[in-house]
């Protein structure tokens, strides 16, 4: 399709194990967001890409979450030794130019048991 | 800081009935932008509007309309005559103007409107 997306769309994981989430942003966006939202609350912004800079980690949680986007297209979220807390849906946006609109992903949910 | 506030937590109308979405916003920038998204069953965050803090103009699409008001630091939204489709979680955002390499949205915590047929 031609919006943005996300995978898995729903994971489940054991405290403790490792995850990985996947962005495919819209071809050509310049700019590319993840946030994490928590049941009942608006999303929080964790992290900010231009290109294949990371601009902005300032909303990242700790220590133990970690982005990247390599060639300035595809995102990836990991989160290691995942925590109860980390449940949420992690939400991947993208924008064209540094000033536009941002296309935001389905999410993914991340349930840790 | 910045910080919005969506102090109604959950609207439930009947069918054609008029709803009134309040925000409030808190930002020490002078510039900013003002958003308004839509987020149905399915997740997906929908953009419907940006505003640019320079116009106040109010604005009108379809059965949406945004009142700016920038002497109380509100930007609402209403619906006209509502639809079972409107049923979503409508958040309000807030984000600098400059570009200083953080553009990050600042969410309110949403509105959940439930439109009863």
């Amino acid at each position: 399709g031609a919006g943005v997306s996300q995978s898995p769309r729903y994971k489940v994981a054991k405290r403790g194990q490792d995850v990985a989430l996947r962005c495919d942003p819209i071809s050509g966006h310049v700019s590319l967001f993840w946030y994490q939202q928590a049941l009942g609350q608006g999303p929080e912004f964790l992290t900010y890409f231009q290109n294949e800079a990371q601009l902005d980690k300032s909303g990242l949680p700790s220590d133990r979450f970690f982005a990247e986007r390599p060639e300035g297209s595809v995102s990836t979220l990991k989160i290691q030794r995942t925590q109860q807390e980390d449940s949420a849906v992690y939400l991947c946006a993208s924008s064209p130019w540094v000033s536009g609109e941002l296309f935001f992903g389905e999410g993914s949910r991340l349930t840790v048991l | 800081a910045q910080k919005v506030t969506q102090a109604q937590t959950e609207i439930s109308v009947v069918e054609k009935e008029d709803v009134t979405l309040d925000c409030v916003y808190e930002t020490r920038d002078t510039t900013y932008y003002l958003f308004w998204y839509k987020q149905p069953p399915s997740g997906e965050l929908v953009f419907l509007i940006r505003r640019n803090s320079f116009d106040e103009q109010n604005e009108i699409s379809g059965r949406y309309s945004w009142n700016f008001q920038k002497s109380t630091s509100s930007f609402n939204f209403t619906i006209t005559a509502s639809q079972v489709v409107d049923s979503a979680v409508y958040f309000c955002a807030l984000s600098e103007a400059s570009d200083t390499g953080r553009r990050a949205l600042t969410f309110g915590s949403g509105t959940r409107l439930q439109v009863q047929p």
